[in-house]
């Protein structure tokens, strides 16, 4: 079955210590997105890549940086430079323009907890 | 920046009412989608509606819009506690996706 698959689904760390993200879909998108969620809030976009080897800051980049090397991966990293980054990690994918909308395909998510 | 802004925030109702949920945005868009989430889980995506619609219809859901007003809606009717979730709007910004605050929803059985 076609998907994407975040890993870990839940991921301890330590204040100064930075963490990775995984993203990774078969369903041969082009774009892929990161968004942030806090308790009872609405979704932030971090990052999203368009293409392979291009990614574009989103509202909140500050403290995350990605990679897009391979169309079916997009991981995220949280650095120590992210003062608050206690947050439930949501990865989405869609193939732009296919329907004429972005119509978007998440994964399950990854919550981060910083001890 | 987020487009969207959902009223109520939490909404409660019995299992056969109908629930509805309110999205207002703020520039002109192509299309607004709505999603669901489950708590805990990513989000799904339910219906699509675009600038030229007034109105679209998905078994039980139905999304109105009113661009000139910069509003949209969705009715979920004979509500079931299996439809307890939270729903967002999401409005197209170019080539993302802009989400709303997200509107939580509880059907009691």
């Amino acid at each position: 079955d076609g998907g994407i698959t975040q890993s870990p689904k839940y991921l301890f760390r330590k204040e100064g210590q930075n963490v990775t993200l995984s993203c990774e879909q078969n369903l041969n998108h082009d774009a892929m997105y990161w968004y942030r969620q806090d308790p009872g809030q609405g979704l932030r976009l971090i990052y999203y890549s368009q293409i392979v080897n291009d990614f574009q800051k989103g509202d909140i980049a500050e403290g995350y940086s990605v990679s897009r090397e391979k169309k079916e991966s997009f991981p995220l990293t949280v650095t120590s430079a992210q003062k608050n980054p206690t947050a439930f990690y949501l990865c989405a994918s869609t193939n732009p323009g296919s329907s004429g909308a972005n119509v978007l395909t998440f994964g399950a998510g990854s919550r981060l907890t910083v001890l | 920046s987020q487009q969207g802004e959902e009223d109520p925030q939490a909404l409660s109702i019995q299992e056969g009412e109908n629930a509805t949920m309110n999205c207002s945005y703020k520039t002109s868009i192509n299309n607004l989608q709505w999603y669901r989430q489950n708590s805990g889980r990513g989000l799904v995506h339910l219906i699509l509606i675009r600038s030229n619609e007034r109105e679209k219809h998905s078994g039980r859901l139905r999304v109105t819009l009113d661009t000139s007003k910069k509003s949209s809606s969705l009715l979920i009717t004979a509500s079931r506690a299996a439809d307890t979730a939270s729903y967002f709007c999401a409005t197209d910004d170019t080539d993302k996706l802009i989400f709303g605050t997200g509107t939580r929803l509880q059907v009691f059985p």
